[in-house]
């Protein structure tokens, strides 16, 4: 089975946009969906992005994902950064040997 | 609207067994074609998922829980439940359930500390 790499944290301003990666180790990003959740302290994790870039309902539209076969990586983008979208985001996919995966997890930090 | 939701046995002495099960409302665990998973997260750490639950009751396991883990259904209570055996300090963590195909949707987790 696969892992899945994230920078322990990344930090921007307020109105800037970031980007989060997420390194698959071993296999195709592009064999199974990504998916990207926020978890803010003392919260259960929720979605903001799933099947690569699909945006669950609520999440704003400053929230999109993709996936970069030639760096074997899925990223999250946030654009327009305010204070309530610092949190902890975990990436997540699948192996085809029926196992799921999640990243170490980056904590993004707006100041 | 689903929702799903952990008992809590809070405290477990190291080398027992830890169980937790995991109600669901607003959705049927036999009928919906979903997944239903454990993920904990220890203090201050990132999310591990532990093994998950078809539908028609196949396991999943992490292979590096697998030896100590065991996932099942009640059909008729509509909740399914985690029995982790020989615990140690190291399983201390928060424990979620979840509804899942790829994309997870979660319930609010429940503190276990493994302690004397």
């Amino acid at each position: 089975n696969f892992m899945l790499t994230q920078p322990h944290s990344v930090s921007e301003s307020p109105g800037k946009t970031v980007t989060i990666s997420c390194t698959r180790s071993s296999g195709s990003i592009a064999s199974n969906y990504v998916q990207w959740y926020q978890q803010r302290p003392g919260s259960s994790p929720t979605s903001v992005i799933y099947e690569d870039n699909q945006r669950p309902s609520g999440v704003p539209d400053r929230f999109s994902g993709s996936i970069d076969s030639s760096s074997n990586s899925a990223s999250l983008t946030i654009s327009g950064l305010k204070t309530e979208d610092e949190a902890d985001y975990y990436c997540q996919s699948y192996d085809n040997s029926n196992l799921w995966v999640f990243g170490g997890g980056t904590k993004l930090t707006v100041l | 609207q689903l929702q799903l939701r952990e008992s809590s046995p809070g405290l477990v002495k190291p080398s027992e067994t830890l169980s937790l099960t995991c109600t669901v409302s607003g959705d049927s665990i036999s009928s919906s074609g979903f997944y239903w998973g454990w993920i904990r997260q220890p203090p201050g750490k990132g999310l591990e998922w532990i093994g998950s639950i078809s539908y028609s009751g196949t396991t999943y396991y992490n292979p590096s829980l697998k030896s100590r883990v065991t996932i099942s259904v009640d059909t008729s209570k509509n909740d399914f439940s985690l029995k982790l055996r020989s615990v140690t300090a190291a399983d201390t963590a928060v424990y979620y359930c979840a509804r899942h195909y790829d994309n997870f949707h979660w319930g609010q987790g429940t503190l276990v500390s493994v302690s004397s």
